[in-house]
C-alpha cells in the first residue's frame, strides 16, 4: 500500500512571495490533515478534511493561508504572501473515516528568507 | 482545551540503559493517546497507541500504559540501542477535536555506544 505523497519535499522562497505544497493522501482515506511543524515544537494542525469538506480550519491563518481538497482526494495548500515565521515543515496525514490512526506523509520543508 | 506535556530534552543515554520519557496530558471525555517517532532525516511514524484507560501500548521493544487516574501516558523501554536515536512525540486525538492529534513538544533522545 502506498503511503501519504507530498510535494515539494524542500521549498525556500522570499518573504513575501507565494508557495503552494501538494499531498496525496492513502486511497481510501476520508480524513486528510495539513500539521505545521516549526523547529524544535511538534506538529500543530492547520485545518481538516473529511472527504471535500472543511472539519476544522480554527487555527488557519486565512488572511495568508488557504487550502482545498477537490473531489475528496488531493490537497493542496497554500501560503500568500509569505512570512519568516511560516518556515516550517508542513505534514500532510490522512487517515480512514472516524479512525484515530493518522499516517503522515514525509513533509515539505519550508524556508522563508 | 486538550493538551499534551512532555518531559523536555535532550535526553541522553548510554546503550542498553533505561528509558522513561513522561508524558502527561490535559482533554475532556477519553481520548486516545499516542506516541509518534521521527528519526533523523524521516516523518512522523507511529509508536505505539492506547485507547481506553489502562491500556498498554507495546511496540520494538517501546512500552507506555494509559493511567486516567494520573492522567499519564509514560514512554519506557528496558534497553535502549544508538539505532533508538530520535525524537519522540506524544499526542492525543479526542471525538471533540474531530480526531485530530494534539502533540507535545518532543523529547530528543541520544544513545552513546
Amino acid at each position: 500500500e502506498a503511503g501519504v505523497a507530498q510535494s515539494p519535499r524542500y521549498k525556500i522562497i522570499e518573504k513575501r512571495q507565494s508557495v503552494a505544497f501538494w499531498c496525496n493522501p492513502i486511497s481510501g482515506h476520508a480524513t486528510l490533515y495539513w500539521y505545521q511543524q516549526i523547529l524544535g515544537q511538534g506538529p500543530k494542525l492547520l485545518i481538516q478534511f473529511q472527504n471535500n469538506g472543511v472539519v476544522d480550519d480554527s487555527q488557519l491563518p486565512k488572511d495568508r493561508f488557504s487550502a482545498e481538497r477537490l473531489k475528496g482526494v488531493d490537497s493542496t495548500l497554500k501560503i500568500q504572501p509569505a512570512k519568516l515565521e511560516d518556515s516550517a515543515v508542513y505534514l500532510c496525514a490522512s487517515s480512514p473515516s472516524h479512525s484515530r490512526e493518522q499516517y503522515f506523509g514525509p513533509g515539505t520543508r519550508l524556508t522563508v528568507t | 482545551g486538550n493538551s499534551v506535556t512532555q518531559m523536555e530534552g535532550p535526553v541522553t543515554l548510554s546503550e542498553e540503559a533505561f528509558l522513561t520519557i513522561n508524558c502527561t496530558y490535559t482533554a475532556t471525555g477519553y481520548p486516545s493517546l499516542f506516541w509518534y517517532v521521527q528519526y533523523p532525516g524521516e516523518g512522523l511514524q507511529l509508536l505505539l497507541k492506547a485507547t481506553k484507560a489502562d491500556d498498554k501500548g507495546s511496540n520494538k521493544g517501546f512500552e507506555a500504559t494509559y493511567r486516567k487516574e494520573t492522567t499519564s501516558f509514560h514512554l519506557e523501554k528496558g534497553s535502549v540501542q544508538v539505532s533508538d536515536s530520535a525524537v519522540y512525540f506524544c499526542a492525543l486525538s479526542g471525538v471533540d477535536s474531530g480526531y485530530a492529534l494534539n502533540f507535545g513538544k518532543g523529547t530528543s533522545l541520544l544513545v552513546t555506544p
